[in-house]
């Protein structure tokens, strides 16, 4: 099993729809989490940080639920410009390194 | 400030030859990944290093790719016999861990042909 899975997709989605994407980790013992942003050609970029109590930016919310083992990213209203790939980042603690999803692809349609 | 450079952006190489690439993380920052990736595919760590500890070497893919740390700041990368299956881009990056917090820097990437 891989240490963090993603839904690869595409999602495909039109402009103004809420679209969710789900991260799963096969590490109990992590404790950070994190989503990053990568458009195409691109290096990626960090979107935001997962905290234990939720936390939002904006259109933007990220969930942890350390019993299932997930994360979670909502972008509601979409925009054209959230086309991207998101990435899940997970780190089990102190100076260990952290690990990257393969990414959810994300389109947007006018 | 400045972010993290990599150098050369492009480079075009025959099969069989050695490459080395260069990656200058932000100055401060005590950890260094570098990844590789292939059009299409998602991030494929190779090593990391942290401070003055070992670095984890256990994504290398095999033993013609080898890297090194001078002075805790500048990173190369070396692939030695380089193959076609080593086409790809080669991202750095960098980050200074503070408890549960991480960010980390990517530099632009170098992309690597192998004729």
């Amino acid at each position: 099993r891989k240490e963090v899975e993603q839904d690869p997709g595409p999602f495909n989605v039109p402009e103004g729809a809420t679209v969710a994407f789900n991260c799963t980790y096969s590490n109990s013992a992590s404790q950070s989490f994190f989503w990053y942003r990568q458009d195409c050609r691109k290096e990626p970029k960090l979107l935001m940080s997962v905290y234990s109590s939720g936390n939002e930016d904006g259109r933007f919310t990220a969930q942890l639920n350390r019993a299932s083992q997930y994360i979670s990213l909502l972008i509601r209203d979409s925009k054209l410009s959230d086309s991207a790939t998101y990435l899940c980042v997970v780190r089990k603690g102190g100076y260990q390194k952290v690990t990257f999803g393969t990414g959810t692809k994300l389109q947007v349609i006018p | 400030g400045a972010g993290v450079s990599q150098s050369p952006s492009n480079k075009v190489t025959e099969k069989g030859k050695d490459v080395e690439l260069r990656c200058d993380p932000i100055s401060g920052h005590t950890a260094l990944y570098w990844y590789r990736q292939s059009l299409g595919q998602g991030l494929e760590f190779l090593i990391y290093f942290q401070g003055n500890s070992a670095p984890d070497k256990s994504g290398l893919p095999s033993d013609r790719f080898s890297a090194e740390r001078t002075g805790g700041s500048v990173s190369t990368l070396t692939i030695q016999r380089t193959q076609q299956e080593d086409s790809a881009v080669y991202l750095c990056a960098s980050s200074w861990t503070s408890g549960s917090q991480e960010t980390q820097y990517f530099g632009p990437g170098t992309r690597l042909l192998v004729l």
